[in-house]
């Protein structure tokens, strides 16, 4: 089956640094999405982004889906940051996302 | 707030105990998910409803047992589990590609 590798695999930031997180997959894929769970569990989704560019305030996220990465980016970071982000992906005409190991973020203050 | 509400928040539960977790949405999907987050683990697919058929049942063993009675609902029914069955579990419902997660149950097997 298809592979998602995250990295790094754990970050520690002061708070107001930039970041950037990276997903590799081993497959072409036509859905792949960055999620957020915080603290208490809860995952939350940033981006829906199989191709492209997109931004949402101090987020954005990056996919070249022709070398199978995507990127997402955190500007001026803040402790509310903090959380493990994931990517996940699903292959062409597939409803099961699968899923990296994530990416630990600790933002200081 | 995602829109998808999972009850209980905690569970605790022994080995020889019958249970339900319970999922509800009310965003109009069509789809819903079981996941399973362990410690130092990938989120897993369990379970997928597409209008309330299952459409994917990942190599699951039989004592979890998943209901789909309408659209908005979603239940994982859970009985004579083991302790590496601890973990948070997370419903997920979608419309189209993109997955709105519940705050999940997390559930601890004595």
């Amino acid at each position: 089956g298809i592979q998602v590798e995250q990295s790094p695999p754990d970050l520690i930031l002061q708070e107001g640094a930039n970041s950037t997180l990276r997903c590799n997959f081993s497959d072409s894929v036509n859905n792949l999405q960055w999620f957020h769970q915080n603290p208490w569990g809860q995952l939350i989704n940033l981006f829906y982004i199989p191709s492209g560019t997109k931004q949402n305030g101090r987020l954005s996220a990056t996919t070249v889906a022709t070398e199978r990465y995507s990127l997402l980016y955190i500007s001026s970071s803040q402790t509310t940051d903090s959380g493990v982000y994931f990517c996940a992906v699903a292959p062409g005409g597939s409803e099961k996302l699968v899923f990296g190991k994530g990416t630990k973020l600790t933002v200081n203050p | 707030e995602t829109g998808v509400t999972q009850t209980p928040r905690h569970l605790v539960m022994g080995m020889t105990n019958k249970k339900s977790l319970k999922c509800e949405q009310h965003l109009g999907h069509n789809a819903m998910y079981w996941y399973k987050q362990s410690a130092k683990k990938p989120l897993e697919l369990m379970f997928v409803y597409s209008l309330e058929e299952r459409v994917e049942n990942n190599s699951v063993p039989s004592r979890f047992s998943p209901e789909c009675p309408n659209s908005s609902h979603l239940f994982l029914h859970l009985h004579t589990l083991q302790p590496e069955d601890s973990a948070l579990y997370l419903c997920a419902s979608s419309h189209g590609y993109i997955q709105y997660f519940g705050a999940g149950t997390r559930l601890s097997v004595l």
